[in-house]
Order: C-alpha cells, then sequence, then structure tokens
C-alpha cells in the first residue's frame, strides 16, 4: 500500500527562523513521483515541486530546499529565514506510474505558523 | 487567479437541498478532478474526468454527482447532504491523467461546504 506521512501536525516559528517540514512515504514502486504544495489560508493548492525516484539530487530554489533520501523514504523541505507569508498548510504528497491511472496521494499536511 | 476558478467560495444547505458546485478552467488541460478536504484528514480524491469521460469514482456516496459537459468545466451535484459532508471541495486539472504525474495539478481556491 502507499502512503504518505507527515508526524508533524502543527509548527509555530518566529520570522527569520530556519524550520524544516518532514515527509516520509511508503510504497514498494521503484519509479514514482514526490510532489509539495502549499495550501494558503485561501485555499488553493499552490504546486512547489516534483521529484522523480530516480533523482536524489538535493534542489534548492531561494529560501526553500527539498532533500530526497530514498534509503530513509524521506522528502523533507526547508524553509531558511521564514517569513509571515509563508505561513499555510505545506501538503507532501506520492504518485505512483501508473499510466493512466495513479492518484496523488496526500500526506494530512502540516500547519506552519510564521510569527513576526 | 490560479486559472482553475470555483464557484461558489462558500455554500451553506440544508440536509433537503440541491445544489451544485462549478469548476471551470481554461488551461487546456484534458483531465479534471474533484477532492475533498476535511479536517484533520488526508484529501481524498472522489472523481477523475479525462477527455469529459469519467475514468475514476473512489466509493463516493451516490448524494454526490459529477458532470463533465466539456474538457473546460466540472461540475459537482449536491443532494440530501449530511452534516459529515461538510468540506472543502477542490477542484484541479491536469494535462491529462496520464500525465499528471510529470505534471502535477492546477488547484482551484475550493467551494467551502456546511451542510447544516
Amino acid at each position: 500500500a502507499q502512503k504518505v506521512t507527515q508526524a508533524q501536525t502543527e509548527i509555530s516559528v518566529v520570522e527569520k527562523e530556519d524550520v524544516t517540514l518532514d515527509c516520509v512515504y511508503e510504497t514498494r514502486d521503484t519509479t514514482y513521483y514526490l510532489f509539495w504544495y502549499k495550501q494558503p489560508p485561501s485555499g488553493e493548492l499552490v504546486f512547489l515541486i516534483r521529484r522523480n525516484s530516480f533523482d536524489e539530487q538535493n534542489e534548492i530554489s531561494g529560501r526553500y530546499s527539498w532533500n530526497f533520501q530514498k534509503s530513509t523514504s524521506s522528502f523533507n523541505f526547508t524553509i531558511t529565514a521564514s517569513q509571515v507569508v509563508d505561513s499555510a498548510v505545506y501538503f507532501c504528497a506520492l504518485r505512483l506510474n501508473l499510466g493512466s491511472q495513479g492518484n496523488l496521494i496526500f500526506g494530512k499536511g502540516t500547519k506552519l505558523s510564521v510569527k513576526p | 487567479e490560479t486559472g482553475v476558478t470555483q464557484t461558489p467560495r462558500h455554500l451553506v444547505m440544508g440536509m433537503t437541498n440541491k445544489k451544485s458546485l462549478k469548476c471551470e478552467q481554461h488551461l487546456g488541460h484534458n483531465a479534471m478532478y474533484w477532492y475533498k478536504q476535511s479536517a484533520k484528514k488526508p484529501l481524498e480524491l472522489m472523481f477523475v474526468y479525462s477527455l469529459e469521460e469519467r475514468v475514476e469514482n473512489n466509493s463516493v456516496p451516490s448524494r454526490f454527482s459529477p458532470e463533465c459537459p466539456n474538457s473546460s468545466h466540472l461540475f459537482l451535484h449536491l443532494h440530501t447532504l449530511q452534516p459529515e459532508d461538510s468540506a472543502l471541495y477542490l477542484c484541479a486539472s491536469s494535462h491529462s491523467a496520464r500525465d499528471r504525474a510529470n505534471y502535477g495539478y492546477t488547484f482551484g481556491s475550493g467551494t467551502r461546504l456546511t451542510v447544516v
């Protein structure tokens, strides 16, 4: 069975702190895709990043960075020097390579609150 | 504006009412989805439409009835709902159901539904 676990339900930090959001996934497939989405208070899910299972290279995009470790089935997300605008719920998701089938399997999300 | 527009943003309905949620995208996507987001639960996929044909129905009760008249519009018709159906209903689209792994989804802002 496939599963995504985001153990941190809520995290609260003060502006300019670094924060890491954890994501652990389960799958027996060798080909799969991992995603992070941000859901601000307005409700829409905003795509942040996609990684495929063959690419373990870590990625940095501005203040955002992602650490993909197949050995521990983790795809953690770090925000450096957090800002109030980073406050949102962040979802990690897994998708298998099943052609026309295969859906995004979401974790329960981590609510991040960044206080001034 | 995310490219996927959902109306209404908020809806309160009685258990005997009939209402419809609307989703519209002009991104040239061929696949559209309905997700349900309840408090403290992972996002649940309800329906998948690919090229206007329903390809997935994840054991959703018949009081939820989707309709996809064309590749740009998706509806969710609601009737005789229960209070536990109160949730955020998110619509999403992708280039195709087959390619959603590569391109991810574009989500709308959702309809916050309250059943009283």
